[in-house]
């Protein structure tokens, strides 16, 4: 069983739209969730941390969480073409020490003028 | 805006030499880490190192591996005797914190490719 699953994409959205980015866990006690961009090449680009249920929220990005639901999304307002990247959803694991970060394969989002 | 810093960008190296990864983690930080992301793959845990010691290691961390922090401010991850199957991006990441709320700040990585 994949403990981070994403949906590889490519996601394509017009300029100005909303981006939903999607990712799933397995680890029922993971407390800490990251999304990371990374351009092609390059490294991972921490963009958002969420550890409570809910939404939160920095500029053109919110994170949702539900643990009830093992879920975690990423929603990108105004999407510029600036933001085409693969997305990183990535998980603590608590069995682990909470030293570690699993990451899912992540989500290429393809933003079109 | 402190950041990771990473040396070298790029290493070519042949089968069953060695090589050095380098590092300089954010200067107040004391939790570092390696990664590894083969081409096209996921990013992958190979092990963590606070208070000159490892606190946790991947599978893939074998013996052929290990980590040093040489002084005060470099980390480095050496591989005894590459394989081709080593041939990956290594990034390495540093947080001030641990514990569940430890947000991981990645170097902008060395390509290795063993030939």
């Amino acid at each position: 069983q994949k403990e981070v699953e994403q949906n590889s994409g490519p996601l394509s959205v017009p300029e100005g739209a909303i981006a939903s980015l999607n990712c799933t866990y397995s680890d029922r006690g993971s407390q800490s969730f990251f999304w990371y961009r990374q351009y092609s090449g390059k490294s991972p680009e921490l963009i958002m941390s969420i550890y409570s249920n809910g939404d939160k929220e920095d500029g053109r990005f919110t994170a949702q969480l539900n643990k009830a639901s093992q879920y975690v999304s990423l929603l990108i307002r105004d999407s510029q073409p600036s933001d085409s990247a693969t997305y990183l959803c990535a998980v603590n694991a608590p069995r682990d020490g909470y030293n570690k970060l699993i990451f899912g394969a992540g989500t290429r989002l393809a933003v079109h003028p | 805006e402190p950041e990771v810093t990473q040396t070298p960008s790029h290493q070519v190296t042949q089968m069953g030499q060695e090589v050095i990864l380098r590092c300089v983690p954010i200067s107040n930080h004391l939790y570092f880490y390696w990664y590894r992301q083969i081409l096209g793959q996921k990013v992958e845990f190979l092990v963590s190192f606070y208070n000159n010691e490892i606190s946790e290691k991947s599978e893939i961390f074998d013996d052929q591996f290990s980590v040093e922090r040489p002084d005060g401010s470099n980390f480095t991850l050496k591989i005894r005797s590459t394989k081709l199957e080593d041939s990956a991006m290594y990034f390495c990441a540093s947080s001030f914190d641990r514990g569940s709320y430890n947000e991981q700040f990645f170097g902008p990585g060395t390509r290795l490719t063993v030939l």
